[in-house]
């Protein structure tokens, strides 16, 4: 079955720093990604998407790498801000046109 | 402001109380979900409605019913409710099928007891 995880439930990172969120999938049928940022007490929020043709994009501050050989993706956050500081999933998008979620990552930014 | 619209934000029942979780979108969106997250499993899919007039099962559907009322509104409902139906459930919409991702609204805490 298909399946979206994470490496690492909690990442700790010093303010101004960058921070890497990392994440697995296993249905190499899925062809589009996107990561969520979701804030305490919110819903989940877009951040950014990639297409399976691409292997980098970037956003304001964020950039998300694909590397479908070994069927991972990380998200980077440069110059980790205190209002980065909150859950992160990756979902993904394979068969049914359905996205599939993982377990979530927590960025806690220290001062 | 646009967006997705969930109702009631927070909510408490007893074992075997039924109730009606009530979203709405105003973004012309034609799909709609129900999801359910628990700590650490992520979010699964309860159920979905790609278009106006269908629905379909997702991963965890047992105990759950819901209605595609219109396009806007989708509704989840729990005809007996258990305590492991305890949950954060987020409604959430998209155009079509995820070109954008998906538009969460801001979800409903409930407690079974």
């Amino acid at each position: 079955g298909e399946s979206v995880g994470l490496h690492l439930p909690t990442l700790s990172v010093q303010e101004g720093d960058n921070s890497i969120i990392n994440c697995a999938y296993s249905n190499s049928a899925s062809d589009y990604f996107i990561w969520y940022k979701q804030e305490s007490g919110k819903g989940p929020q877009f951040i950014i998407d990639i297409r399976s043709n691409m292997d980098k994009r970037q956003g304001q501050r964020v950039t998300v790498l694909l590397n479908k050989t070994v069927k991972h993706l990380s998200l980077q956050i440069a110059a980790t801000q205190p209002g980065d500081s909150a859950v992160y999933f990756c979902a993904g998008r394979a068969a049914g046109n359905k996205l599939t979620f993982g377990g979530g990552t927590r960025v806690l930014v220290k001062p | 402001n646009a967006g997705v619209t969930q109702t009631p934000k927070f909510q408490v029942l007893k074992t075997g109380q039924s109730m009606t979780l009530q979203c709405a979108q105003d973004m012309n969106h034609n799909s709609m979900y129900w999801y359910r997250q628990d700590p650490g499993m992520g979010l699964r899919l309860i159920y979905y409605s790609a278009s106006e007039g269908t629905t379909d099962k997702g991963e965890v559907p047992n105990g759950y019913n819901v209605s595609r009322l219109n396009k806007r509104e989708f509704s989840l409902r729990l005809e007996s409710a258990a305590p492991s139906q305890t949950s954060v459930y987020f409604c959430a919409s998209s155009e079509r099928i995820a070109l954008n991702g998906y538009t969460f609204g801001s979800g409903t805490r409930l407690t079974v007891v």
